[in-house]
């Protein structure tokens, strides 16, 4: 199994730009969840959706951001415009079902810096 | 609102070495308690978990005992290696039913020294 991709791996972009990050869950799971990471707040959950649809996006910090997930195979997370304080590495995450304790699978991550 | 607490480190051991990894949690409800473990530049593994009080999750050498008394998921290992030098995160799922975010603690990052 290819496990969860996401791309970029890494963008260095400047302030006031707009970034988009992707992920591809694994094949046949049916939540997807979007997490931030840095030094300060440590593994924050931004977003996370079932079978596509958003179910809470609580955790994301403002309207700059915004998520989707057109099909089961792909998602995005788009930060417009971008800023210093958005560097972080952003990892996308993936589970097979919604019961209980359900394993949720890690991507790579995307490590973003804005300058 | 749930949160989990454990030791941040850094942890510096020598090979050989007995592990333990202080996790607590604060919940409502019954959730799933997990140990994630995140090597360099990589994204986070599942290590081992537990679904239900005194469950004991096991993986690669490593233990935990959901401990509902003492709202508790410590991580041990008898014998740490080089290789399990990484950052472990303990981790809380939601009750209730449904595939909800996880909860994560700040992270502990353990050094193994030859």
């Amino acid at each position: 199994d290819a496990g969860v991709i996401q791309s970029p791996r890494h963008e260095v972009t400047e302030m006031g730009q707009e970034v988009t990050l992707r992920c591809k869950p694994i094949s046949g799971h049916n939540s997807l969840f979007w997490y931030r990471q840095t030094m300060m707040r440590g593994l924050e959950l931004l977003i996370y959706f079932n079978n596509n649809v958003p179910i809470d996006d609580s955790g994301m910090p403002e309207d700059r951001f915004s998520a989707k997930m057109p099909n089961a195979s792909f998602s995005t997370l788009k930060i417009q415009p971008s800023e210093p304080r958005d560097s972080a590495v952003y990892f996308c995450a993936s589970s097979l079902d919604q019961s209980p304790g359900t394993t949720q699978y890690f991507g790579p991550g995307t490590r973003l810096t804005v300058l | 609102g749930n949160s989990v607490t454990q030791m941040e480190g850094p942890v510096t051991l020598s090979e050989e070495a007995f592990l333990t990894i202080n996790c607590t949690y604060t919940a409502t409800g019954y959730p799933s308690l997990f140990w994630y473990v995140q090597y360099p530049g990589e994204g986070l593994q599942l290590l081992l978990k537990a679904t239900k009080a005194d469950d004991k999750g096991s993986n690669k050498g490593f233990e935990a005992t959901y401990r509902k008394e003492t709202t508790s998921f410590h991580l041990e290992k008898g014998s740490v290696q080089v290789s399990d030098s990484a950052v472990y995160f303990c981790a809380l799922g939601h009750s209730g039913g449904g595939a909800d975010g996880l909860t994560f603690g700040k992270g502990t990052h353990l050094i193994i020294q030859p």
